[in-house]
C-alpha cells in the first residue's frame, strides 16, 4: 500500500492549459516536498512546504500544504512543453523523521 | 560538477550474477540514501547512512543486497545473485545533516538490467 498516493497518474494537456496534481495520504507529514524527474535522471527539488495551510508559488506553478499536513496540491497555470515530466509529492513522517517517503508520481505530458 | 555521481550509469548482467552500485555525495554531505524506481513508480527508500552509521533498512531490503559507507563518505550498494526482479533503477541522494525536511541530492542513477 503507497503511503502517499498521486493523482492523477498520467496526464496529457494542451499547451496553455490549467492543471492540477494532488498527494493524498491518510497519514500526518511534519513536512512535504514536490520534486520534478526528467527520464534517465534523479528527481530535482522544486519546494518544501512545512506549515498546515501553506501556498508556495514558483513562477507558473503554485504548491498547497493542506490545513491537517495530510495532503498537497501543485496547480500550473499555462502549462508549457518544458514542464513535461514525472511530478513526484515526498513527505517527512512524523512518526520516522529520518527519511522521506515518496509519492507514485504523476507523470505529466504537455502538447505543443 | 559537485553534484552526486553514480557509476555505472547502467548495468546488464544475468541472473545469478553479483553487482555492485557506487555513489558519491556531495562532499561533506553527512546524509546518504539509497532508492528504488522501477518504471512509472516514485523511488520506493532502501536504505540511509548517517555518515559511515546505517541507520535503517526497509523491508525490501533483502538477505541479498547489502550497503556500505566505510569511511562516511562514498557508498557501495552490492547486490548477490541478482533475480529479474532486480531489475530497476537504483537511486542514491545525499543531504547536508539530514535534518527534517531537508533537500535531498539526486545523482542520475544506475539502471540495472537482469537478464
Amino acid at each position: 500500500t503507497q503511503l502517499l498516493e498521486q493523482s492523477p497518474q498520467f496526464l496529457s494537456i494542451q499547451e496553455g492549459e490549467n492543471l492540477t496534481v494532488y498527494c493524498n495520504s491518510s497519514s500526518v507529514f511534519s513536512s512535504l516536498q514536490w520534486y520534478r524527474q526528467e527520464p534517465g535522471e534523479g528527481p530535482v527539488l522544486l519546494v518544501t512546504v512545512v506549515t498546515g495551510g501553506e501556498v508556495k508559488k514558483l513562477k507558473r506553478l503554485t504548491f498547497q500544504f493542506g490545513d491537517a499536513r495530510k495532503d498537497s496540491s501543485l496547480h500550473i497555470t499555462a502549462a508549457q512543453p518544458g514542464d513535461t515530466g514525472l511530478y513526484l509529492c515526498a513527505g517527512w513522517l512524523y512518526s520516522s523523521a529520518s527519511k522521506i517517503i515518496f509519492g507514485s508520481g504523476t507523470r505529466l505530458s504537455i502538447r505543443p | 560538477d559537485t553534484g552526486v555521481s553514480q557509476d555505472p550509469r547502467h548495468k546488464i548482467t544475468k541472473r545469478g550474477q553479483n553487482v555492485t552500485f557506487r555513489c558519491d555525495p556531495i562532499s561533506e554531505h553527512n546524509r546518504l540514501y539509497w532508492y528504488r524506481q522501477t518504471l512509472g513508480q516514485g523511488p520506493e527508500f532502501l536504505t540511509y547512512f548517517q555518515n559511515e552509521a546505517q541507520l535503517e533498512k526497509s523491508r525490501l531490503l533483502s538477505d541479498r543486497f547489502s550497503a556500505e559507507r566505510p569511511k562516511g563518505s562514498f557508498s557501495t550498494l552490492e547486490i548477490q545473485r541478482t533475480e529479474q526482479g532486480d531489475s530497476a533503477m537504483y537511486l542514491c541522494a545525499s543531504s547536508p545533516r539530514g535534518l527534517l525536511g531537508e533537500k535531498l541530492f539526486f545523482g542520475s542513477g544506475t539502471q540495472l538490467s537482469v537478464l
